[in-house]
């Protein structure tokens, strides 16, 4: 079975430039969430979707940053302007509800470089 | 959430079976205990969850102590690729996504 596929796998970009980062969640999970990993902060939970609808989005740093999940396949994270500081791991995960939705299948991340 | 420890780092020889424990004294009744890995390089990995009862599943199995003050997960036969970092977390359900990796235990699986 597929697990979250997230695109793309490594960008590197230059300061000011806006960031798009992708993912499909598993087939069937209606829970979508994003994360951040740091070596200073450690993993960070930036926001999830339940059904397609944001349901807690207070771990977004800042307006910098916007995520999307138009259908039950595909969700975006988007940064603009991006900033050397935004460089990290970003991972997007998905899980089932009920009493499933802890048990989270993360994606293999994107790793982001701001320059 | 209530607060885990773990040891640092641990090693085990690779085909024999890997007893990673946890501390969590402070877990309260509505916790669940869960542990995910993280391989070097690679996304974070669901292995198991419990409330109360013993769990077992393909990857591994947890053990938690009467008291729940404790837990011990078990990888029966350990192999190199699961050298990584192992982390608990005890969780509410409600707390939706809500993983807090601490330090984790370091397991060095050796030939």
């Amino acid at each position: 079975d597929a697990g979250v596929i997230q695109s793309p796998r490594h960008e590197v970009t230059e300061m000011g430039q806006e960031v798009t980062l992708r993912c499909k969640p598993i087939s069937g999970h209606d829970y979508l969430f994003w994360y951040r990993q740091t070596m200073m902060r450690g993993l960070e939970l930036l926001i999830y979707f339940n059904n397609n609808v944001p349901i807690d989005d207070s771990g977004m740093p800042e307006d910098r940053f916007s995520a999307k999940m138009p259908n039950a396949s595909f969700s975006t994270l988007k940064i603009q302007p991006s900033e050397p500081r935004d460089s990290a791991v970003y991972f997007c995960a998905s899980s089932l509800s009920s009493g499933l939705r802890n048990t989270i299948y993360f994606g293999e991340g994107s790793w982001l470089t701001v320059v | 959430d209530a607060k885990t420890t773990q040891p640092t780092s641990m090693d085990c020889a690779e085909g024999r079976a890997a007893n990673l424990p946890c501390n969590h004294s402070t877990i309260s009744g509505n916790e669940y205990v869960y542990w995910y890995r993280q391989i070097h390089s690679q996304g974070p990995q669901y292995i198991i969850h419990g409330l109360k009862n013993n769990e077992t599943n393909e990857m591994a199995s947890l053990i938690i102590t009467e008291d729940r003050k404790s837990s011990t997960l078990i990888l029966p036969h350990a192999t190199l690729r699961d050298t990584a970092v192992y982390y608990c977390i005890v969780l509410r359900s409600s707390n939706t996504g809500k993983l807090i990796f601490g330090q984790g235990t370091t397991l060095q699986v050796k030939p």
